[in-house]
Order: structure tokens, then C-alpha cells, then sequence
């Protein structure tokens, strides 16, 4: 299977731990964007990699967390201390450097529970 | 304002049905692109179809369709010959093309789509 790929799917946390998810992108595609999804609400966009420079990063993104793609293939998402409020949908997704219209391309998520 | 906006929360449609899917946006760009996506209970999101704002003809595949009416930023799917496994959560979303974007798109709320036999 090629499509996007993250790692793990489930994951459950006391408050004030930190936890860090893995997305692997289709291996063609340069942009890779993480997002946040809660319940009855669309993808939040938290940042975004044009291969391993990380272009743009939403208001979302506070400075407990953090996204790197070292080698501009794989990407990390850190959540340090996480907070009850962090429970949710943590979707990945990756686009061909081709334009600004391509589709995304979403991985399965992981959902992060926060007790 | 909100960039993009579905208004029904829930629809259900039987089972062979049509079904449309509303989505306004909310832009100052001429160039935009509009997506829809599809998410069943797995979670992952499906890309279904896809308009450009300069596209003349309404964008097709398979049994979607996007009713693409510019003049009132409107986007909406329609889901012909609708089955069960239809059934999930539709969202709509909007990517602009302005000089120096970022090309983040921007999503909505969604729209939960039952359908019953």
C-alpha cells in the first residue's frame, strides 16, 4: 500500500504527558500538513512542510507542540505536557509539488485521548 | 466570516436516491480551488471530486457531481444513485490561489449523510 500512512492509530495519555505521532506521506509527494480534527468539526490546520522546511504554522500550533520532517520524507508531531483539551483527531495528509490545486491525500489519523 | 460554510448537519436520503450537499465559500481571490471529501466512521478523508474557479464545466466522477454556481459561491454535491455505504460525513473545502498562499485549504463544519434503505 502507498497511500499516507500514521503511526499509531490509537494513543491514551494522563494529562501532562507527551506524546509524538508518525505520518508517512506517499513517497513522490513533497508537502506534507498536519491537521486536527474534533468532534462535528472539519480538519483545523495546525502546519505545513514543503519537503523538510516547515512553511507555515496555524495559530493552533502552541508552543507545547512541535512538527519536524528532518529528511523531508517522514514527519513527527510532538505534543509536550499534554491537556485534556489536545484529545482529538490528528490527521496527516501529502500533495504533489505540482501547483496549488492538487488534492490531499489523508492518512487514517491518530485519535489522542487525554485523561 | 467563515470561509466555507455547509448548513445541514444531518441529511438522509433512501437508498437510489439523488442527494445534494450544500457549500457556500467565501473568497476575494479569482483563482480558487473547491474540494469535497468524504469520511466514513474509519476517519480517513476520501477525495471525491474537485473545481477550479476558472473551470466552465461542472466537475463530474462517476456518481458525484459538483453544481458549481460562481456568481453565488455556491459548491454543492450531489450524489446520484445514492448507497449504503454513501453513508458518512461530507466535507467541503477551499483552497485559494492568492499570490504568495500558502495553499492551505480551509475545511467545513461537515455534513452527515445517512442513507437508509
Amino acid at each position: 500500500d502507498t497511500g499516507v500512512s500514521q503511526n499509531p492509530r490509537h494513543k491514551i495519555t494522563k494529562r501532562g504527558q507527551n506524546v509524538t505521532f508518525r505520518c508517512d506521506p506517499i513517497s513522490e509527494h513533497n508537502r506534507l500538513y498536519w491537521y486536527r480534527q474534533t468532534l462535528g468539526q472539519g480538519p483545523e490546520f495546525l502546519t505545513y512542510f514543503q519537503n523538510e522546511a516547515q512553511l507555515e504554522k496555524s495559530r493552533l500550533l502552541s508552543d507545547r507542540f512541535s512538527a519536524e520532517r528532518p529528511k523531508g520524507s517522514f514527519s513527527t508531531l510532538e505534543i509536550q505536557r499534554t491537556e485534556q483539551g489536545d484529545s482529538a483527531m490528528y490527521l496527516c495528509a501529502s500533495s504533489p509539488d505540482i501547483g496549488w490545486n492538487n488534492e490531499q491525500f489523508f492518512g487514517p489519523g491518530t485519535r489522542l485521548t487525554v485523561l | 466570516a467563515q470561509k466555507i460554510t455547509q448548513t445541514q448537519p444531518g441529511m438522509f436520503v433512501q437508498e437510489k436516491e439523488a442527494v445534494t450537499l450544500d457549500c457556500t465559500y467565501d473568497t476575494s481571490d479569482q483563482s480558487y480551488g473547491l474540494f469535497w471529501y468524504k469520511q466514513p466512521s474509519s476517519g480517513e478523508m476520501i477525495f471525491l471530486i474537485y473545481q477550479g474557479s476558472y473551470d466552465e464545466q461542472n466537475a463530474t466522477e462517476g456518481r458525484y457531481s459538483l453544481n458549481f454556481q460562481k456568481a453565488r459561491k455556491s459548491a454543492n454535491l450531489v450524489i446520484s444513485a445514492s448507497q449504503l455505504g454513501d453513508s458518512a460525513m461530507y466535507f467541503c473545502a477551499m483552497r485559494e490561489g492568492n499570490a504568495g498562499g500558502s495553499y492551505i485549504p480551509t475545511f467545513g463544519r461537515g455534513t452527515s449523510l445517512i442513507v437508509h434503505p
